[in-house]
């Protein structure tokens, strides 16, 4: 089965301050992906990953960075953490980079104050 | 831009009465329409791809279909258990954006004893 492990469930954290979350995938997949979920608004995608060193912009990726310096490992950071980037953070990965389904991680609920 | 309409936003079942959950999409080039379960608090469990007009794909007692503007997911004589958000989004990396999912906001099934 595949495995996708995120280092935190629930995160506090206070504005301004940097913020880094971590998924680990033991697929081997070549694409990893960063999203947010928000009540009302669904999952919108912020970064994703085809290749180690590669990145590419999604739908909303202004506060946002990403590091991939190993295949199986992708971080989301938050360089400033505001209270509008209190949500549900979720990582997936996926074997091609289209038409395959992508496997989400269990979840990080960071919260800003 | 892409769009993904979920409906009905939630339904109430008895144990053991079918029905069925839509998803209508407009894309320009689809790649493929994926179903997810969601449970509270926890990432999206992928369930189906789907790839063309016509296709079908089952599990239990869920079948997907799809048709060119809609999918269904059909839930016959459902259990406690299959209560959960269901989740559906397509992939269209022809439209120039990423290769991340637009997801729909969800189906919230509740399916009582």
């Amino acid at each position: 089965d595949v495995k996708v492990t995120q280092s935190s469930r629930y995160l506090v954290k206070r504005t301004g301050e940097k913020v880094f979350l971590e998924c680990v995938q033991d697929m081997d997949h070549e694409n990893m992906f960063w999203y947010r979920q928000d009540p009302g608004l669904g999952l919108r995608l912020i970064y994703f990953s085809y290749d180690v060193k590669m990145k590419e912009k999604g739908d909303i990726p202004e506060g946002y960075s990403v590091s991939r310096e190993k295949k199986e490992r992708f971080s989301l950071i938050l360089e400033s953490a505001s209270t509008n980037q209190t949500s549900m953070y979720l990582c997936a990965s996926s074997f091609a980079r289209t038409g395959t389904g992508q496997y989400f991680g269990p979840g990080t609920r960071l919260t800003v104050t | 831009e892409d769009q993904v309409t979920q409906s009905p936003e939630a339904l109430r079942l008895q144990e053991g009465e079918s029905s069925s959950l839509n998803c209508s999409y407009t894309v320009s080039g689809l790649r493929g329409l994926f179903w997810y379960r969601q449970d509270p608090g926890k990432g999206p469990e992928f369930l189906f791809t789907l790839y063309s007009a016509g296709e079908e794909k089952e599990k239990e007692r869920l079948k997907a279909t799809l048709t060119k503007k809609e999918s269904f997911l059909h839930i016959t004589a459902p259990k406690p258990e299959d209560s959960a958000t269901y989740l559906c989004a397509v992939q269209d990396p022809s439209g120039g954006g990423a290769d991340g999912l637009t997801f729909g906001k969800g189906t919230h099934l509740i399916i009582q004893p």
